[in-house]
């Protein structure tokens, strides 16, 4: 069954340095999306990605942060400088329209 | 004001005991409501969607319903497996090709043996 992937699966930083979180979404899917959870808190939205271009972004994504799709397969999320608030797990998904959104395994960013 | 309240926010269940869980929304216009189950540590794990009030979808255990202001997850005689923290997200009716999921917090289910 696809799946989406993401990697790495734990990234620990110091505040201030870049992060680039990477995310295979399910291979026939157009439309992708960043969201981010912070331990104890709700699933929010960062981000959704479609036709190479954002199509709507969170207030949480502010200038520090961009999407690419690189290639065909691939679809990241860089921090430009992060800051101890970025700790998070961040989540990937994508879908084939507007219906069921399918999630990665998260990446768990640590920033000390 | 949250868009989507889940409750209640932890439920602890014996082995065979049946209950529901609720999430009730606000929203302009629903496109869709989702659950999903996120066990510690991983992704959310889908469901079910539910697109119009009246409708219900069935698996295994679990069955999620809709009406217009909520969607309940009913869970019968559950098992220990089903532990986890069940999540409910909606999709708001509107143009352009934005289909954001808003989540509530969850409710984190325990079934012990």
């Amino acid at each position: 069954e696809p799946e989406v992937t993401q990697t790495p699966s734990h990234q620990v930083t110091q505040m201030g340095q870049e992060v680039i979180l990477r995310c295979v979404p399910i291979s026939n899917h157009l439309y992708f999306y960043w969201y981010r959870q912070i331990l104890g808190q709700k699933v929010e939205f960062l981000v959704s990605f479609y036709n190479n271009e954002i199509s709507e972004k969170s207030e949480i994504f502010d200038d520090q942060f961009s999407v690419e799709r690189p290639d065909g397969s691939n679809f990241t999320l860089k921090i430009r400088s992060t800051k101890l608030e970025d700790s998070a797990m961040y989540f990937c998904a994508s879908t084939e329209g507007p219906n069921t959104q399918y999630f990665g395994p998260g990446t768990r960013l640590t920033v000390l | 004001e949250d868009q989507v309240t889940q409750s209640p926010e932890a439920l602890r269940l014996q082995e065979g005991e049946s209950s529901s869980l609720n999430c009730s929304y606000t929203v302009s216009g629903l496109r869709g409501l989702f659950w999903y189950r996120q066990d510690p540590g991983k992704g959310p794990e889908f469901l079910f969607t539910l697109y119009s009030a009246g409708e219900e979808k069935e698996k295994e255990r679990l069955k999620a319903t809709l009406t217009k202001k909520e969607s309940f997850l009913h869970i019968t005689a559950p098992k220990p497996e089903d532990s986890a923290t069940y999540l409910c997200a909606v999709q708001e009716r509107s143009g352009g090709s934005n289909y954001k999921l808003t989540f509530g917090k969850g409710t984190l289910l325990t079934v012990n043996p």
